[in-house]
C-alpha cells in the first residue's frame, strides 16, 4: 500500500516565523488532505489538495502530484498554530496517514 | 451546532469490562469512520460504514464491534477491555473525500 512520510517530525519556532512542512508519498497522489490537531486533540481539516496550490489566510498548501509530494506553508506563525500537522491520502475509502509534524510556536 | 459529536469524552475503566462509545453526525454524510490514535499520535482506521453498511474492517480484534443503527450514528462497542486498548478514539464522517472529525474519546484502561 501507499506509504506517507512527513518531515520534519518536530519543529520549534518563535512567534512570527514562517515554516514549511513536507509530505512525501510512495505512490500516486489523488486525494491529499492536510489536517491540524490542536493541543486539545481536535482534528481539523485544513485543505483538500490533490494538486496545485490553495491558500487560506496565513496557511497555504501545494501538491506536486507528478513528484509525489505536498507542502504546507505557515506564515507569520502564532501560538495557536501549535499542534500536530498530518497529511493523509485517500485510498479505497480510507485515509492513509503520515506520522505527523509536531509544531511548537513559542511566544 | 456540533457537526460530529462523540460521547463520552473521557472513559476510565477496569480491564475486562465492556464499554461503548457513541458517535453522531448532523452533516447528512453517508460515510462514517472509527479511528484509533495511539500514544505516539499515530492514526489508524478501524472501521468505515457507508449508508449503514460496513465497507472497511481493518485488522482489529473482534472484541471491537461497530454498530450503525442509522446513517447518522456509528457506535463502537468494546468487549473485555485490555490495557492496550487505551488510546484516543475518533469518529469521523464524510460525503466525498473531506473527512470531519469528532472531538475524540480518551479511553484509559486500568
Amino acid at each position: 500500500g501507499i506509504q506517507v512520510e512527513q518531515s520534519p517530525p518536530d519543529l520549534i519556532l518563535q512567534e512570527g516565523a514562517n515554516s514549511t512542512l513536507r509530505c512525501n508519498f510512495s505512490d500516486s497522489v489523488n486525494n491529499l488532505q492536510w489536517f491540524h490537531q490542536n493541543p486539545w486533540g481536535q482534528l481539523i481539516n485544513l485543505f483538500y489538495i490533490p494538486s496545485g496550490t490553495k491558500q487560506n489566510g496565513r496557511l497555504s498548501a501545494t501538491t506536486v502530484a507528478t513528484e509525489r509530494y505536498s507542502l504546507l506553508y505557515i506564515s507569520s506563525s502564532q501560538t495557536t498554530d501549535s499542534g500536530v500537522y498530518f497529511c493523509a491520502e485517500d485510498s479505497n475509502y480510507q485515509l492513509i496517514w503520515g506520522a505527523g509534524t509536531k509544531l511548537i510556536i513559542k511566544p | 451546532d456540533t457537526a460530529v459529536s462523540q460521547t463520552p469524552k473521557y472513559l476510565v475503566t477496569q480491564m475486562g469490562n465492556d464499554k461503548s462509545i457513541k458517535c453522531e453526525q448532523n452533516l447528512g454524510h453517508d460515510t462514517m469512520y472509527w479511528y484509533k490514535q495511539d500514544s505516539k499520535k499515530f492514526l489508524k482506521i478501524m472501521f468505515s460504514y457507508n449508508n449503514k453498511e460496513l465497507i472497511i474492517n481493518e485488522t482489529v480484534p473482534n472484541r471491537f464491534s461497530p454498530k450503525s443503527p442509522d446513517k447518522a450514528h456509528l457506535n463502537l462497542h468494546i468487549n473485555s477491555l485490555e490495557l492496550g486498548d487505551s488510546a484516543v478514539y475518533f469518529c469521523a464522517s464524510s460525503q466525498g473525500v473531506t473527512q470531519y472529525f469528532g472531538p475524540g474519546t480518551r479511553l484509559t484502561v486500568l
